[in-house]
């Protein structure tokens, strides 16, 4: 079994809709969890970075975790063509620099 | 310079040569990373520094040697290389207090592809 498991989509909405990105996970040790973009032909970007369960707010973009289903969200509202990109979800456990990521899921938002 | 940089951007090889990957993060951080990105596969972590000590290794082969002369450089050398190590090879670097460290921050990637 993976470690972290994301739909690689490819995901495809038009302007202005909710979009909702998940991860699932296997290890219960995970205790941070972050939301990277990736636009094509560029290094991942840190979007979103929480800690243990609950939800996150920063303009358009809603990170939540549910650590007792070992699962993660990204919403996305009000989506915009320029949130056309990969999204990869990362984690780790409470100590050292292992990081673990999903395979991302493409995501294209139609003008 | 501000963040990862990575030079070259893109690396076309053949499989005799030998080339060098460059990475160098102006964050002021203390720990450096190597990943490969390969189409629909996580990232695979390569090597991992902290204060310029190599500290993982995941079964990388041999003909990746990676170099870390101070913590803010990182190379990656490569040496008779295989088609299927073509993919985008990124670099990132974060800050480790008391063994814990904060999210990473990556560079752009070099895309390499090796005939």
């Amino acid at each position: 079994q993976k470690e972290v498991e994301q739909d690689p989509g490819p995901l495809s909405v038009p302007e202005g809709a909710i979009v909702s990105l998940n991860c699932t996970y296997s290890n219960s040790a995970f205790q941070y969890f972050m939301w990277y973009r990736q636009y094509s032909r560029k290094g991942p970007e840190l979007l979103m970075y929480t800690y243990s369960s609950g939800n996150k707010e920063d303009g358009r973009f809603t990170a939540q975790v549910d650590k007792s289903s070992k699962y993660i969200s990204l919403f996305i509202r009000d989506s915009q063509p320029s949130d056309s990109a990969t999204y990869l979800c990362a984690m780790r456990a409470n100590t050292g620099n292992q990081f673990y990521f999903g395979t991302g899921t493409s995501l294209t938002v139609i003008p | 310079e501000t963040g990862v940089t990575q030079t070259p951007r893109h690396l076309v090889m053949g499989m005799t040569n030998k080339k060098s990957l460059k990475c160098e993060q102006h964050l002021g951080h203390n720990a450096m990373y190597w990943y490969k990105q390969s189409a629909k596969k996580p990232l695979e972590l390569m090597f991992v520094y902290n204060f310029k000590e190599q500290t993982e290794n995941n079964s990388v082969p041999s003909r990746f040697s990676p170099e870390c002369p101070n913590s803010s450089h990182l190379f990656l050398h490569l040496h008779t290389l295989q088609p299927e190590d073509s993919a985008l090879y990124l670099c990132a670097s974060s800050q480790v207090v008391a063994g814990d460290t904060d999210t990473q921050y990556f560079g752009p990637g070099t895309r390499l592809t090796v005939l």
